[in-house]
């Protein structure tokens, strides 16, 4: 049973550019958590979606973020018009039912130059 | 709203020492607490997870416990070991909810 699967790995976009990051949870898992880790920060919750549903984005910034999970493919976090303040890691994590233990993947290194 | 901290932020140890780091959370009523690895770099790697109704849970030379009342968990590790070299963090579920709050991690160098 593969892991969370992340890519990709590393992605260095430039000020303005769009950045997509993709998250496959594991097998059997419909539950998907995205986590944004800051330079010399905590990790900080961004967004929790289930198949074809966001159902709590909290934690996002309210302009040029937005995520999805379609009901086939992996779930996105999309950037758009990205600033230097995005570089980060983001990591995706998924869970089977609520409440459950997360397992993440290896993380999405953004830098925006 | 669940604040997570962590003591000490960093540790460094000989090697075949015991590891004790500590976390503390303000919301005592969790279902559950993770504790994670983290490399540098890479990923997170989940440790242990001890539910609420639990007091302590083990896995090798790893033992967690969990203190409710008092809103905290301890990881012990035995015989350190160079490869021990980690950050390692600690999670709690917001109450009744399901977004993970971390703390701001223990990094531990084991010195050969």
């Amino acid at each position: 049973n593969a892991g969370v699967m992340q890519n990709p790995r590393h992605l260095v976009r430039r000020r303005g550019q769009e950045a997509r990051l993709r998250c496959s949870p594991m097998k059997g898992h419909s539950h998907v958590y995205w986590y944004r880790q800051l330079p010399e920060e905590g990790l900080k919750f961004m967004v929790y979606l289930q198949k074809e549903n966001i159902i709590d984005e909290s934690g996002m910034p309210k302009e040029r973020f937005s995520a999805e999970f379609p009901k086939e493919g992996p779930s996105i976090l999309r950037i758009q018009q990205v600033v230097r303040g995005d570089s980060a890691a983001y990591f995706c994590a998924s869970s089977p039912p609520f409440l459950e233990e997360q397992y993440f993947g290896p993380g999405t290194r953004l830098t925006v130059t | 709203k669940q604040e997570v901290t962590q003591i000490p932020a960093a540790l460094s140890v000989p090697e075949g020492e015991n590891l004790v780091l500590n976390c503390s959370f303000t919301d005592s009523a969790i279902y559950n607490l993770q504790w994670f690895r983290q490399d540098p770099g890479k990923g997170l790697t989940s440790l242990l997870l001890i539910q609420s109704s639990q007091r302590e849970q083990t896995s090798g030379r790893l033992n967690a416990s969990l203190d409710k009342s008092s809103g905290r968990s301890t990881l012990y590790i035995a015989a350190s070991q160079p490869g021990d070299s980690a950050t390692y963090l600690c999670a709690v579920p917001f109450s009744n909810d399901y977004k993970l709050s971390f703390g701001a991690g223990t990094t531990v160098t084991v010195r050969a």
